[in-house]
């Protein structure tokens, strides 16, 4: 079950940086932080995920604070095509399984 | 383009009856997940298989069931169909059962019971 928190809906300006947080308070030390979207009705895409370090690739970044209570995924140069729904998911590695639990993410729309 | 095909896209029928939805993963991969989308929802794992096996269960129906193929693709059965069975429903690929990584999903399919 989703053990994240995210808020609802975020707005950001084309071109500016677009920065959603998430907090996972629960977290344990053997839990992952992932995050995904969803364009419009399409199958979510994998963005990034960190164990404890910050994590950089050609998508985003992803910032998770020390105590790993709390994340941000960063998308440096926002654009329309990032208008999506962004879910943030906590996921133990080990023999559990990989299935993902999703929870309602944050709708980020990116104004022109 | 994921790699994940799933069929059919779309799929119109009638309360009561049954349908077939089919996930072919990506080349090499072994697990297999289902997910349904309900209009305005957030993603409902159903079920994951991992090499043929059923490995997980989520929120699934008793009038639903999966099952992985020995050529490694998965079908999802819907049966004694309800108009609130009606959502998308994704299938995900991943390499492993057990490992970090990332699913890749597909494109869906697109279930109306009318």
């Amino acid at each position: 079950d989703a053990k994240t928190t995210q808020p609802p809906s975020m707005d950001c300006a084309e071109g500016r940086a677009a920065n959603l947080p998430c907090n996972h308070s629960t977290i344990s030390g053997n839990e992952y932080v992932y995050w995904y979207r969803q364009i419009h009705s399409q199958g979510p895409q994998y963005i990034i995920h960190g164990l404890k370090n910050n994590e950089t690739n050609e998508m985003a970044s992803l910032i998770i604070t020390e105590d790993r209570k709390s994340s941000t995924l960063i998308l440096p140069h926002a654009t329309l095509r990032d208008t999506a729904v962004y879910y943030c998911i906590v996921r133990p590695r080990g023999n559990t399984g990989n299935q993902f639990y999703f929870g309602t993410g944050t709708s980020l729309t990116v104004i022109p | 383009d994921s790699g994940v095909t799933q069929t059919p896209k779309h799929l119109i029928t009638a309360t009561g009856q049954r349908v077939t939805l089919r996930c072919s993963p990506r080349s090499g991969d072994l697990s297999v997940y289902w997910y349904q989308q309900s209009l305005d929802q957030g993603l409902q794992f159903l079920i994951q298989y991992y090499n043929g096996e059923e490995r997980a269960k989520g929120n699934i129906l008793e009038r639903f069931s999966a099952q992985q193929f020995p050529d490694l693709h998965s079908e999802l059965n819907l049966s004694s169909l309800e108009l609130g069975d009606s959502a998308l429903y994704f299938c995900a690929s991943s390499v492993s059962g057990v490992s970090a990584g990332e699913l890749f999903f597909g494109e869906g399919s697109r279930l109306t019971v009318l």
